[in-house]
This record gives structure tokens, sequence and C-alpha cells, in this order.
């Protein structure tokens, strides 16, 4: 089954403003991470969240988790120009023999306008 | 900090041909992974690696594709007989070792098949 479905596809804000972010998965998770992707450039990795865990922030982050709903959302405060990037939710596979595997969700692109 | 890095940066082949990609993980690392994206679709795993051995691959990793680390630093991912489907960016990642959960992506490698 898929993981991680992200919505929306394509997000377009002004600077200030928030910006969020939702990925659903389908299966149990052990933590869902999110990672940034620059045009062009590798993954950066953002924040994990764990699935005993409800919410996490981290700076301008702050990473929401509803195993209920499967569901996870990432939220960017007062977004900067520089904020614009991918945005893929990912789940660790965390047991049996491929310990560490990602499987990414089809991300969202996040524009913010100066 | 410690990076993981890639080269080539970027690579024109011809269909058929053999493309290496190198990776060189960050030291003491011991788990490490081939992901690729195809221009606009998200990141999908190709292959795990751990302890000298193939952990899991994915379908896409089929018998053209092959990985090794052949002086215990550089990890490689070898394509014998290139396809256009193969064009995408490639990344490879690393994790520090077992209960670890965030992976060090490198740039990547994008691969042109013409």
């Amino acid at each position: 089954s898929q993981q991680g479905e992200e919505d929306p596809q394509a997000l377009s804000i002004q600077e200030g403003e928030n910006a969020t972010m939702n990925c659903s998965y389908k299966t149990s998770i052990n933590n869902l991470q999110w990672y940034r992707q620059n045009s062009g450039r590798g993954l950066v990795h953002l924040i994990l969240i764990r699935s005993n865990e409800r919410e996490k922030h981290s700076g301008r982050l702050r990473v929401t988790l509803d195993t209920s709903k499967k569901s996870s959302s990432l939220l960017i405060t007062a977004s900067r120009a520089a904020d614009t990037a991918s945005y893929f939710c990912a789940e660790l596979n965390a047991g049996g023999t491929s310990y560490g595997k990602l499987t990414f969700g089809q991300g969202t692109i996040l524009t913010v306008h100066p | 900090e410690p990076e993981v890095t890639q080269t080539p940066s970027h690579q024109v082949t011809q269909m058929g041909q053999e493309v290496i990609l190198r990776c060189v993980p960050i030291s003491n690392h011991l788990y490490f992974y081939w992901y690729r994206q195809i221009l606009g679709q998200k990141v999908e795993f190709l292959v795990s690696f751990y302890n000298n051995e193939i952990s899991e691959k994915s379908e896409i990793f089929d018998d053209q594709f092959s990985v090794e680390r052949p002086d215990g630093s550089n990890f490689t991912l070898k394509i014998r007989s290139t396809k256009l489907e193969d064009s995408a960016m490639y990344f490879c990642a690393t994790l520090p070792g077992l209960g670890q959960e965030t992976q060090y992506f490198g740039p990547g490698t994008r691969l042109l098949v013409l």
C-alpha cells in the first residue's frame, strides 16, 4: 500500500504567513519524519515524531501526529522566501532486515513569495 | 559537520552503457541506502546495505543494478545497461547505526540516459 501521501501537492503563500502541509499513511508506524528538498538538491532531515508523541516543535516548525487518523501535519510559522522547497513526509522502517528504509510521500511544493 | 558526498554530480550516458555512481558515506556509519527520484516524482527506495551485503531491495532494483563497497569506504551503485527510464536523481544516504533514526543524504547524482 502507498504510504505518506501529502496534501496539498502545491502551496503558494506570502512571506510571513503560515504554511501547513498534511501527510497520511496507511499502516502502523514507528515514527514519521519530515524532509526538505531544495530544487534539484538533496534531502535534509527536518523533524521526527514518534508514534507515542502527538506534537513536536523545532524552531518555526511544528509537527503533529494523529495515529487514529493515520495523519501528520507540518506547520511552518512566519514563513520566509528561503522556506521555498519541497517537503516530504517519510516513514522509517525500524524493524527486520531493512532497518532504516524510508518510504516517502509524494511531497508538497511550497512557494513563499517575498 | 560530516556529510555524505556523491560523485559525479551529473552524468549523461547513452542507453545500454554502464554507469557507476559513487558515494562516500559518513565515517563510522553502518547502514547505507540508495534512493532515486524521477523528475517531478517522489523519492523511491532502491536498496539497503549493511554488513557488506544487501539487506533489502525494491522491485526497481533488478538484475541491472548492483551495489558494493569495494574498499570499505566508497559505496557504489552500478547500472549495467542503462535504459531511458533510469534517468533520475540518485541519492545515497547513510545511518549511524541500529536505533538511530535520522538518515543523512548526499546531494545526489543527476543521471540522464539518452
